[in-house]
C-alpha cells in the first residue's frame, strides 16, 4: 500500500545534541509537509517542501533544519534540542499544493530530549 | 483571516448513541473544509473533504458530514458509534492558496460501551 513511513517512532537525545527525524513517501506526492504536534494540541506546521522549493514558516525557529534529497524521502534537523522541542513530529504529504488536495500523514515520531 | 473552531474540547457518547463533533469555519470564497481523526500516538488520518457540490459528503468509517453554509458549519456525524471511534478529532481548512492547513484545536470524542 502507499504510504507515509517515519523513523523511527520513539526517539530519545540528550539536550544539545543533534537529532535527525526521517520520512519517506511511496505517493510520489510533489509537496510534503513537516509538523510539530504537543500533547493533543493542533499540529503547528514547520514547513513544507513543494518539490526542491523550500518554504518555511516565520515562526519556526532557526534550530530546526531541513532536507529533502529526492521526492520520497524528506529529513527533519534539531540542531540543538531544548527541552521545549520535545513533541511528536508529524510528517505529510499531499498531491499538490492546491487547497483542495488532502494531506496523508506519516505514523509520527516522539521525541524525548532528556 | 481564515479559521475553524471547535466548540467542544471533548464530548461524550455511549456505543451506539448518534456522535456529532462540531466545527464551524470563518472562510473567504467558497471553503475546502477537511477532518481528520487521530488515534493515540498515531498521525493523522483523513476522513472526509468538502470541496463543491452535495452539501452532505460521505467519508471513512462511517462518518459524514454536513456543509451548512448559513450556518458556515461543518460538522461531522456517525449515526452509531463505537467505542473504536474513541480518538481526537480535527476540522481544517486551507489558509492560503499553497494549501497549508488551519486546524482547529481539536475535540476529543470518548465513546464507552
Amino acid at each position: 500500500d502507499a504510504m507515509v513511513i517515519q523513523n523511527p517512532r520513539y526517539q530519545v537525545t540528550q539536550f544539545g545534541k543533534p537529532v535527525t527525524l526521517s520520512c519517506s513517501q511511496t505517493l510520489n506526492h510533489n509537496v510534503m509537509y513537516w509538523y510539530q504536534q504537543k500533547s493533543s494540541q493542533a499540529p503547528k506546521l514547520l514547513f513544507h517542501y513543494y518539490d526542491k522549493d523550500f518554504n518555511n514558516e516565520a515562526d519556526t525557529p532557526d534550530n530546526f533544519q531541513s532536507r529533502r534529497p529526492n521526492t520520497s524521502f524528506c529529513f527533519l534537523d534539531i540542531r540543538s534540542p531544548g527541552l521545549g522541542d520535545a513533541a511528536m513530529y508529524l510528517c505529510a504529504t499531499s498531491r499538490a499544493r492546491e487547497g483542495y488536495n488532502e494531506q496523508f500523514f506519516g505514523p509520527g515520531t516522539r521525541l524525548t530530549v532528556l | 483571516a481564515q479559521s475553524v473552531a471547535q466548540p467542544e474540547d471533548q464530548v461524550n457518547v455511549a456505543e451506539g448513541n448518534p456522535l456529532t463533533v462540531k466545527c464551524t469555519y470563518s472562510v473567504s470564497g467558497n471553503p475546502y473544509l477537511f477532518w481528520y481523526v487521530q488515534y493515540p500516538n498515531r498521525g493523522l488520518q483523513f476522513l472526509l473533504k468538502y470541496i463543491t457540490g452535495d452539501n452532505l459528503v460521505k467519508g471513512s468509517y462511517g462518518f459524514e458530514a454536513e456543509f451548512n453554509k448559513s450556518q458556515t458549519s461543518f460538522h461531522l456525524k456517525k449515526p452509531s458509534a463505537l467505542v473504536s471511534d474513541s480518538a481526537l478529532y480535527f476540522c481544517a481548512a486551507p489558509f492560503d492558496s499553497w494549501g497549508k492547513l488551519q486546524f482547529g484545536a481539536g475535540t476529543q470524542v470518548v465513546v464507552t460501551p
